[in-house]
């Protein structure tokens, strides 16, 4: 069964700390993608990468960096140097690649909620 | 780039009455549309999917006849929330994708929705 577990309910951390919101999916599919998503206070979704199952070199995107670990089924987001403003829920997603003529659904994590403190 | 758009992004209804949520895809044509619903704190549930031009698959325990959806067009969904009563309050969003690569999927602004 596909699933998606974000363990981290909620993370506090003070301003310009590291810090790394855990993923762990599971799926049957060889082929799939995985998202994180970001949800401000304001609730419209901010996309922030799309990762495939076939591209496990970790990403790095100003402060952001993403660890795709496929042997431990992971997908781990890591904000470095943190600002008040990274302050929202982050959703880790996964959808699997199926048949041509089927529906294209995401799997979402429960979410975790990053507070930054200044 | 591509954009989907929700309206209205909040909305106030008195119960008992219907209230219809629109989402577009603006520069795109949608082959399929998602619709969710967010509880406080909680992550999206998928409610319904919906292709053009045929009728939604909604999942289970979702009321198809208290949340209609219409696909009328390859840039256009409703969701219209019948009769509706204090506990569908709740934060609803669309997304909207051009194919079945994984490439390409557009979430709306979502729309806030309380009943009184």
């Amino acid at each position: 069964a596909q699933k998606v577990t974000q363990a981290q309910t909620e993370i506090s951390v003070v301003e310009k700390e590291d810090v790394t919101l855990d993923c762990v999916y599971e799926t049957r599919d060889t082929t799939y993608y995985l998202f994180w998503y970001k949800q401000p206070p304001s609730g419209e979704l901010v996309f922030l990468i799309r990762r495939n199952s076939f591209d496990e070199q970790n990403e790095i995107s100003g402060r952001y960096s993403w660890n795709f670990q496929k042997s431990t089924s992971s997908f781990n987001f890591t904000i470095t140097a943190s600002q008040v403003v990274d302050s929202a829920v982050y959703f880790c997603a996964l959808s699997e690649a199926q048949a041509v003529d089927s529906n294209y659904q995401l799997i979402w994590g429960a979410g975790t909620k990053l507070i930054i403190k200044p | 780039g591509a954009v989907v758009s929700q309206h209205p992004s909040r909305v106030i209804c008195k119960s008992g009455t219907s209230v219809k949520i629109e989402c577009r895809s603006l520069d795109f044509q949608a082959t399929t549309m998602f619709w969710y619903r967010q509880f406080p704190k909680q992550s999206l549930m998928l409610m319904a999917t919906s292709n053009e031009g045929s009728k939604a698959t909604y999942e289970q325990g979702v009321e198809k006849d208290k949340f209609l959806i219409n696909h009328a067009s390859l840039t256009l969904s409703t969701l219209t929330v019948t009769s509706a009563h204090p506990e569908d309050s709740s934060f609803y969003i669309c997304s909207a994708t051009q194919d079945f690569s994984g490439n390409t999927i557009y979430f709306g602004e979502g729309s806030w929705l309380t009943v009184v």
